[in-house]
């Protein structure tokens, strides 16, 4: 366990379905992050949120969308989903953000969720 | 607009030998460069990192060497244990972190 909690860690959902992905972190982080690793691609950089504050959305489609009601906690509401959309979804979490968040070991990753989307 | 690339999906090397991993980036304002380790069924997780003023860094078996005039880096990881078996991702960093595609390193006994 690495201090970074997801849930659930597997998700099938229809592409009508309403659901919401959970992350939650208890390292006093300030910054928390959204990733999608699709096969054999890059882990996709999402949502940025920096002290409940979003501070980065990387041109994500809008039936994605993010929540960040405090620093420990971070949502990601899905609806009318696209089977392409079917990946990894990380969260991860780091002290700071911007460069510092590198020199500080980086960011915390939780163990992802693995949607399906039917 | 793919930042950073690792352009090998997978390695394979018999243990005790070394595994070097390679890494390859497009932003001359990268600053920080780190390694993450992927179990499956796990998140990444932070395995080492070098600053862009330095060249090497060195923890135990593994290695990070970064060449910033071919913006190259690389991790090397000697001897190579079964355990070592997993998805290695590079990332740099100039502010927020991108990341490669990932290695399967496979470690045979």
């Amino acid at each position: 366990e690495t201090g970074v909690t997801q849930t659930p860690r597997h998700l099938v959902m229809g592409m009508t379905n309403k659901k919401s992905l959970k992350c939650e972190q208890h390292l006093g982080h300030n910054a928390m992050y959204w990733y999608k690793q699709s096969a054999k691609k890059p882990l996709e950089l999402m949502f940025v949120y920096n002290f409940k504050e979003q501070t980065e959305n990387n041109s994500v489609p809008s039936r994605f969308s993010p929540e960040c009601p405090n620093s420990s906690h971070l949502f990601l509401h899905l609806h009318t989903l696209q089977p392409e959309d079917s990946a990894l979804y990380l969260c991860a979490s780091s002290q700071d953000s911007g460069p510092k968040a590198a020199r500080n070991y980086g960011y915390t990753f939780g163990s992802g969720t693995r949607l399906t989307v039917v | 607009d793919q930042q950073v690339k690792q352009n090998s999906p997978s390695l394979s090397v018999q243990e005790g030998r070394i595994s070097i991993l390679n890494c390859d980036y497009t932003n001359s304002m990268f600053d920080y460069f780190l390694w993450y380790k992927k179990y499956p069924a796990e998140g990444p997780t932070f395995l080492i990192s070098i600053s862009s003023i330095k060249d090497k860094n060195e923890d135990g078996r593994f290695t990070v060497f970064l060449n910033k005039s071919a913006k190259h880096l690389s991790l090397h990881i000697v001897p190579s244990q079964p355990g070592d078996s997993a998805v290695y991702f590079c990332a740099a960093s100039a502010g927020d972190m991108r990341f490669g595609a990932g290695t399967r390193l496979t470690v045979k006994p």
